[in-house]
């Protein structure tokens, strides 16, 4: 059975950081690219992140560039997404995806 | 950016009805277009890729159509767990986009 499982989201203070973690199983991770999605509440979905197969290409949406990164290790089937200086309006929830499979996502809440 | 606006942002069906949802992009994506399912809670599900290529597990009453900057999602006879927000999404060019999501719900 597939799964993609996410954690680290919480609540933080406006500037701070975050590192969400995504981990994977029943499928062949180092074969798909992968991607952070993230839906702010009772909002639509966007697309933040996309990370190739060997990590070599990765995307980022004009909202986070230079303020998240995005990584994987294929070796622990575990994606990444590190988000620094974090805005009142990155609050969301975010997914692990790889198009097919989705996980529950993760709640971050960015307040004072 | 790839502007994508679905219309209509609600629809009311009865069930057993036919409903038909409509994706327009800003500019071309040729097929490279996804239709997801969303429930109150829960993840997306990929419904449709390659405008008409149906996912694992999708029922035959669930049909996409479409190609350049037009396409369609048609539920030929909507079910009880049909109701639910459908939204299209394109990934012909970075960044990929959604539609602002259409609503079907009960009439």
């Amino acid at each position: 059975e597939v799964q993609l499982v996410e954690s680290g989201g919480g609540l933080v203070q406006p500037g701070g950081s975050l590192r969400l973690s995504c981990a994977a199983s029943g499928f062949t991770f180092s074969s798909y690219w992968m991607s952070w999605v993230r839906q702010a509440p009772g909002k639509g979905l966007e697309w933040v992140a996309n990370i190739k197969q060997d990590g070599s290409e990765k995307n980022y949406v004009d909202s986070v560039k230079g303020r998240f990164t995005v990584s994987r290790d294929n070796a622990k089937n575990s994606l990444y997404l590190q988000m620094n200086s974090l805005r009142a309006e990155d609050t969301a929830v975010y997914y692990c995806t790889t198009v097919n499979y989705w996980g529950q996502g993760t709640l971050v809440i960015v307040s004072s | 950016e790839i502007l994508m606006t679905q219309s209509p942002a609600t629809l009311s069906v009865s069930p057993g009805e036919r409903a038909t949802l409509s994706c327009r992009a800003s500019q071309s994506v040729s097929t490279n277009l996804a239709w997801y399912q969303q429930k109150p809670g829960q993840a997306p599900r990929l419904l449709f890729y390659g405008a008409s290529t149906r996912a694992t597990g999708i029922p035959a009453r669930f049909s996409g159509s479409g190609s350049g900057t037009e396409f369609t999602l048609t539920i030929s006879s909507l079910q009880s767990e049909d109701f639910a927000v459908y939204y299209c999404q394109q990934y012909n060019n970075w960044p990929w986009t959604f539609g602002q999501g259409t609503k079907v719900e009960i009439k």
